[in-house]
């Protein structure tokens, strides 16, 4: 089946260690996102890409990094410089800016980071 | 992308309709009205959206005030597998590739109730 995959689902860290979230789309979607969800809050959004090797901030890009090397894969770095690492990691994917502008996301199940 | 404005939780009988309203007030003509929802614990998942007409698919109905002020979400038979938090979205149709493209805005949501 097509889908998203995120893993591991649970992931534990020392504070000041950076840690690195997987997503993979077997979809064949052109883009892909890495939103943060927060205990009893909505979604906000930490980067996206539209096209390989091409990737854009969202609105707390900061303490993080992506890459887009593939197509299928946009895994997410957590570094020490995020002052609040603990939360859910959900990463979607697109269908982008060609054959269906207003393709709805689809998401993973998410990947829940906790740093002590 | 134009705010929206939903009530915080709603409660619903199970077999009954579930009527989620939204409001999106500042919405400009090439903006879309997207619902998802999430389930505890999982990504989200994609319900329906629609520009200006009604829309209806195998999960439920979209129906947009002639104005586009405002829209409501219509769950016909809501099961207990039903509960969970439904957001409300807008989001601009942008086809240059480095705009701000697919990316969806999620705030707070309803957290939907069904009761037996």
């Amino acid at each position: 089946d097509g889908g998203i995959t995120q893993s591991p689902k649970y992931l534990f860290r020392k504070e000041g260690q950076n840690v690195t979230l997987s997503c993979e789309q077997n979809l064949n979607h052109d883009a892909m996102y890495w939103y943060r969800q927060d205990p009893g809050q909505g979604l906000r959004l930490i980067y996206y890409s539209q096209i390989v090797n091409d990737f854009q901030k969202g609105d707390i890009a900061e303490g993080y990094s992506v890459s887009r090397e593939k197509k299928e894969s946009f895994p997410l770095t957590v570094t020490s410089a995020q002052k609040n690492p603990t939360a859910f990691y959900l990463c979607a994917s697109s269908m982008g800016q060609g054959a269906s502008y207003n393709s709805p996301l689809h998401f993973g199940n998410g990947t829940r980071l906790t740093v002590t | 992308d134009a705010k929206t404005t939903q009530p915080p939780s709603m409660d619903c009988a199970e077999g009954r309709a579930a009527n989620l309203p939204c409001n999106h007030s500042t919405i400009s003509g090439n903006e879309y009205v997207y619902w998802y929802r999430q389930i505890h614990s999982q990504g989200p998942q994609y319900i329906i959206h629609g520009l200006k007409n009604n829309e209806t698919n195998e999960m439920a109905s979209l129906i947009i005030t002639e104005d586009r002020k405002s829209s409501t979400l219509i769950l016909p038979h809501a099961t207990l597998r039903d509960t969970a938090v439904y957001y409300c979205i807008v989001r601009v149709n942008i086809r240059r590739i480095k705009a701000a493209g697919n990316k969806l805005t999620f705030g707070g949501g309803t957290r939907v109730l069904v009761k037996p």
